[in-house]
């Protein structure tokens, strides 16, 4: 089994300064890692995965996230932050390997509110 | 595309009253969700299906819940009788083979149960 951990259920920042937003899970197996943002009253819209490759990976809308597989962490990061990016962030995995289980477990979710 | 629809967008019914909610996926799309997400418990998978078969139903809550998918383009998840407890906001997703592990979500449909 699968679970995440979301450090911080709430991330207040102003306009333009840096973000983390942090993520650790723990699983038995290998895992897939997902962020998913929710804007007010909307579904969740993929930010970015990491499936393999390069443990840095780029998403939409200038975010980032590292994978760090001896801290089992996925943070993400954006380098400027807009009004705009305001919104809850879920982090999310699903095991690795063969056969189609694509049950993703989530976060409970970090609301970051980006303030002028 | 119009992107993943869901109705309705709101529903408030009466404790014991059968509730349907509604899906339709991205055209072309194999895989279909049904998510709930409430402040206590966060966003669950409840079902999923590939080709409108049911492959890990695990998160179904109980025998209240049942999820159908008559064809590829629709799909719908009834609860019957429904308990307040049930109040949620219930997400349906849908996802390409093609395009494994992104997920496309609706818009959501949000459940009150008095």
């Amino acid at each position: 089994a699968q679970s995440v951990t979301q450090l911080d259920s709430q991330v207040p920042v102003f306009e333009e300064a840096p973000v983390e937003l942090r993520c650790n899970y723990s699983s038995s197996v290998s895992v897939y890692l997902f962020w998913y943002v929710q804007y007010p009253n909307q579904g969740l819209q993929l930010l970015l995965k990491y499936l393999s490759g390069s443990t840095l990976v780029k998403g939409i809308n200038g975010f980032e996230a590292e994978f760090n597989k001896s801290q089992t962490s996925f943070h993400l990061r954006k380098p400027s932050v807009h009004i705009s990016d305001t919104a809850e962030y879920f982090c999310a995995v699903r095991p690795r390997g063969g056969g189609s289980n694509y049950k993703l477990t989530f976060g409970k979710g970090t609301l970051l509110t980006v303030n002028p | 595309d119009a992107g993943v629809i869901q109705s309705p967008r709101h529903e408030v019914t009466e404790m014991g009253q059968e509730v349907t909610l509604r899906c339709k996926p991205i055209s072309g799309h194999d895989y279909l969700f049904w998510y709930r997400q409430t402040m206590m418990r966060g966003l669950e998978l409840l079902i999923y299906f590939n080709n409108n078969v049911p492959i890990d139903d695990s998160g179904m809550p109980e025998d209240r819940f049942s999820a159908k998918m008559p064809n590829a383009s629709f799909s719908t998840l009834k609860i019957q009788p429904s308990e307040p407890r049930d109040s949620a906001v219930y997400f349906c997703a849908s996802m390409s083979s093609g395009e494994r592990d992104t997920q496309y979500f609706g818009p959501g449909t949000r459940l009150t149960v008095l």
